[in-house]
């Protein structure tokens, strides 16, 4: 069975601090996707990763994979509270994205 | 350049009405897909189709749901008899082709179903 695991599922940190949001794939494909969800809205795109070893970077967030590992990571650099929101990855299957559980992120002030 | 589109945004059925989704997808795309997020989840996969085509629709519930994509005309999701486990948002993306595409997000449609 495909599948996308994210940890952790919930995660809550001070202002200013720095964590790293973890997603496991078991698909073929190496192509990896970060979205950004608030409540009740749609999903935002963050990063599309193709290749071994990208990496990419916008503001405080970075994102990287691994496909040997099938691994890619979020970073997240001195959180501030405009990054509260429900962070998802996708692995591209054959044609279908088979999504993560979200990572529901707060950012205390 | 609009992006993918879907309308209702919000719709509200009681339990046994139908219920139907529209999605037009980005300008020169010709493939469709279904998701559907229930609350505090992640997206499922539910239907992948082509003008005229439904090419896998693995993740659709056997009863009461089916989607189109016909030759001229948005994409249609729709689920007969609603009951309240259907309750969801619905995803729509679109992509030029596969396996190599990205797939682009409309903005969904929250169905509530009273």
């Amino acid at each position: 069975e495909l599948k996308v695991e994210q940890n952790p599922l919930f995660l809550s940190m001070q202002e200013g601090k720095n964590y790293t949001i973890y997603c496991n794939y078991s698909t073929t494909s190496d192509r990896l996707y970060w979205y950004r969800q608030d409540p009740g809205k749609s999903l935002e795109s963050l990063f599309v990763l193709l290749s071994n070893g990208a990496v990419k970077q916008e503001g405080r967030l970075m994102a990287s994979l691994d496909t040997k590992a099938r691994l890619s990571t979020l970073h997240i650099t001195a959180a501030v509270h405009d990054l509260s929101a429900t962070y998802f990855c996708a692995s591209s299957g054959t044609y279908k994205y088979i999504f993560g559980t979200g990572t529901r992120l707060k950012v205390l002030a | 350049n609009a992006g993918v589109m879907q309308n209702p945004r919000h719709l509200v059925r009681r339990r046994g009405q139908e219920a139907r989704l529209r999605c037009s997808p980005m300008k020169g795309h010709s493939h469709v897909y279904w998701y559907r997020q229930l609350p505090e989840e992640g997206l499922k996969f539910m239907v992948y189709l082509q003008k005229e085509n439904i090419i896998d629709e693995s993740g659709m519930p056997k009863e009461r749901f089916s989607a189109e994509f016909p030759k001229e005309g948005p994409s249609i999701l729709r689920i007969q008899q609603v009951v309240r486990g259907d309750s969801a948002a619905y995803f729509c993306a679109s992509s030029r082709g596969t396996p190599a595409y990205e797939q682009y997000f409309g903005p969904g449609t929250r169905l509530t179903v009273t």
